[in-house]
């Protein structure tokens, strides 16, 4: 079984700034991955970035990064530089080979202008 | 590449009447779908998952003969919520893994709206 937390319900910062959204996780698997997806008004899901869990490298997608402590289960995206366009509901998940997706209840980020 | 696409984008029926939901990947063939279901400021609930050729796998807590799962093809799968009731109303997501898909990735849905009257 897998769990995945997220503890902010909500978060706003001002435009420009830096922000992070915290994650924990615990899972049994020996091999998966994490993943932070974003969900603006529209529903639609939108990859950010994807952790493999058994690369001790943390992963960075342009102004967005993860700092990921594996001994720690946690897995906290960092997002620079913030942009408008950069509000919306972002969710955590974890997922191991060919399983679907555990989901955290998400963080609604709002970047104030 | 890599778009998903799901169909009706929304739909509102009937209490009692069911109501097919269709999932293909448009550019590659996804040997998994998943099929989430998500209420209103809540998060995405996996409620199954579909192979091709071989029967869907129900998440526990989910009916498996209300929501069947149909994985005909490696670009389509459909969820038919049968006899539906208002508590059914949901947004539904489906998702796709490719047969090459690195890391888990999984390709989601635009969504359906289903609300039933």
């Amino acid at each position: 079984a897998q769990t995945v937390t997220q503890s902010q319900p909500e978060m706003s910062v001002q435009e420009a700034e830096t922000v992070t959204l915290s994650c924990t996780y615990d899972t049994s698997e020996s091999n998966y991955y994490l993943f932070w997806y974003k969900q603006p008004p529209s529903r639609q899901m939108i990859l950010v970035i994807r952790q493999e869990a058994y690369k001790q490298q943390n992963a960075t997608e342009n102004r967005f990064s993860v700092n990921f402590q594996k001994a720690a289960k946690s897995f906290s995206l960092k997002i620079s530089d913030s942009q408008l366009g950069d509000t919306a509901m972002y969710f955590c998940a974890s997922g191991g080979g060919a399983d679907g997706l555990t989901f955290g209840k998400g963080t609604h980020l709002i970047i104030q202008p | 590449g890599a778009v998903v696409s799901q169909h009706p984008s929304w739909v509102i029926c009937k209490s009692g009447t069911s109501v097919k939901i269709e999932c293909r990947s448009l550019d590659f063939q996804a040997t998994t779908m998943f099929w989430y279901r998500q209420f209103p400021k809540q998060s995405l609930m996996l409620m199954a998952t579909s192979n091709e050729g071989s029967k869907a796998t129900y998440e526990q807590g989910v009916e498996k003969d209300k929501f069947l799962i149909n994985h005909a093809s490696l670009t389509l799968s459909t969820l038919t919520v049968t006899s539906a009731h208002p508590e059914d109303s949901s947004f539904y997501i489906c998702s796709a893994r490719s047969f090459s898909g690195r890391g888990n990735e999984q390709f989601f849905g635009p969504g359906t709206r289903l609300t039933v009257l």
